[in-house]
């Protein structure tokens, strides 16, 4: 596709089950940002993965929360034992080196 | 605390008025971007201006960057209801990881 995808668009989980939420970035592009943003709130970074260099995981709430990106393309964002504070719509977006950021319409994540 | 923030956290005016928000950060920067965001889903990017310009026109858009005061605005001029959306600001810190640091945003109403 010509743009950022994410899947799914909703999810609802009941609390303490895992999510796994998956980012596909625009072909070419080097860099791969997630954020959180809840409602009516800013972008909350997560992580950062730029090429092969190690994730800028710094932005990571707990340890429940982790992010891969396999052949430096497709990310996939997994919440372990979800709590209702995590209800948020995840975003990702990708970018090529350091430019404007392409974003997905993003994951609205529901935890009953 | 949050590296952009903008100001006001919301807007109304009148179709067809000027519309003026404005970003304050703490580092230097490489650049500031803006990017408008519907309905709380993907964002999309407006305007990118770097450190070493003062002002920037796209369109309708005029973005002015002060790199003294560590400010910029975003004039939106001749507004329409399409132009109802949040805006958000990003910066790009010189300092550590490249990733964007977004604001808060302000939540822009244009009422016919």
């Amino acid at each position: 596709g010509a743009g950022v995808s994410q899947s799914p668009s909703n999810k609802v989980t009941e609390k303490g089950k895992d999510v796994e939420l998956r980012c596909d970035p625009i072909s070419g592009h080097t860099a791969l940002y997630w954020y959180r943003q809840s409602l009516g709130q800013g972008l909350e970074f997560l992580i950062y993965f730029q090429g092969n260099s190690a994730p800028d995981k710094s932005g990571l709430p707990s340890d429940r929360f982790s992010a891969e990106r396999t052949g430096g393309s497709v990310s996939t964002l997994t919440i372990q034992r979800t709590q209702q504070e995590d209800s948020a719509v995840y975003l990702c977006a990708s970018s090529f080196l350091a430019g404007e950021l392409f974003f997905g319409e993003g994951s609205r994540l529901t935890v009953l | 605390s949050q590296q952009g923030e903008e100001d006001p956290q919301a807007l109304s005016i009148q179709e067809g008025e000027n519309a003026t928000m404005n970003c304050s950060y703490k580092t230097s920067i490489n650049n500031l971007q803006w990017y408008r965001q519907n309905s709380g889903r993907g964002l999309v990017h407006l305007i990118l201006i770097r450190s070493n310009e003062r002002e920037k026109h796209s369109g309708r858009l005029r973005v002015t960057l002060d790199t003294s005061k560590k400010s910029s605005s975003l004039l939106i001029t001749a507004s329409r209801a399409a132009d109802t959306a949040s805006y958000f600001c990003a910066t790009d810190p010189i300092q550590g990881a490249q990733k964007l640091v977004f604001g808060q945003g302000t939540r822009l109403t244009i009422n016919p």
